[in-house]
């Protein structure tokens, strides 16, 4: 079968680095997405790997290990407006993605 | 630039009416087209998919239906809601090489 799996919730504080895990077992692979969604609002595109590596944008980074079918995402000097929740998604064979129930990530002042 | 579109933004319906809820995107031709609910705390679930006008791809068997009659627009339809059809309703576009799904604004229906 396929399957997402990441933590349901996460606390961090404010300034800190928090790393969000995802494992991922699926069809094939094409490319593993990352979401940001905030209470009541649609999902945001934050990162996409496709490589094995690390990807930075800004404050925010993504890792992708392709043999360990593994990601993560990396926020650094947490804000309190990054209180949401993260969705892991894996394109597998088709063009279809497979989300994870996402984490829900609470930044305390 | 491209923009997607969902309407109405927020619904409550009785048990056992119809419905209709609304999805278009401007500023590109051709898109893949897909619905998704989430149910309050829940995951996103794909319900459709649309490749091209007319042709639809339907993940969960339930009592709901999608229709894609032009090409930038999606239409998700009901002919008698059920209680569990409540949830937040999200239509998304892909675009770009890699294909990044890019989310409309959502309907959060409610049916009492």
């Amino acid at each position: 079968g396929q399957n997402i799996d990441q933590p349901t919730e996460m606390t961090a504080t404010e300034g800190a680095i928090v790393q969000i895990n995802c494992t991922y077992q699926t069809s094939g692979f094409n490319g593993l997405f990352w979401y940001q969604q905030h209470a009541g609002e649609a999902p945001t595109f934050l990162s996409y790997n496709v490589l094995d590596g690390l990807e930075e944008k800004g404050r925010f980074s993504s890792f992708l290990s392709r043999s360990k079918g593994y990601s993560y995402l990396l926020l650094k000097e947490l804000q309190m407006k990054d209180s949401a929740s993260y969705l892991c998604a894996v394109r597998g064979n088709t063009d279809k993605l497979i989300f994870g129930t996402g984490t829900r990530l609470q930044v305390f002042p | 630039s491209q923009t997607i579109h969902q309407w109405p933004a927020t619904l409550v319906q009785p048990v056992g009416s119809p419905l209709s809820l609304e999805c278009t995107v401007e500023g590109t031709s051709n898109p893949n087209l897909y619905w998704y609910r989430q149910a309050a705390g829940r995951g996103l679930q794909l319900l459709f998919y649309s490749v091209g006008i007319g042709q639809i791809s339907s993940e969960v068997p339930q009592n709901l239906s999608a229709s894609r009659p032009q090409d930038r627009q999606f239409i998700l339809s009901s002919k008698k809601l059920l209680l569990s059809d409540s949830g937040f309703y999200l239509c998304a576009w892909t675009y770009g090489m890699e294909e990044t799904q890019y989310f409309g604004p959502g309907t959060r229906l409610l049916v009492l």
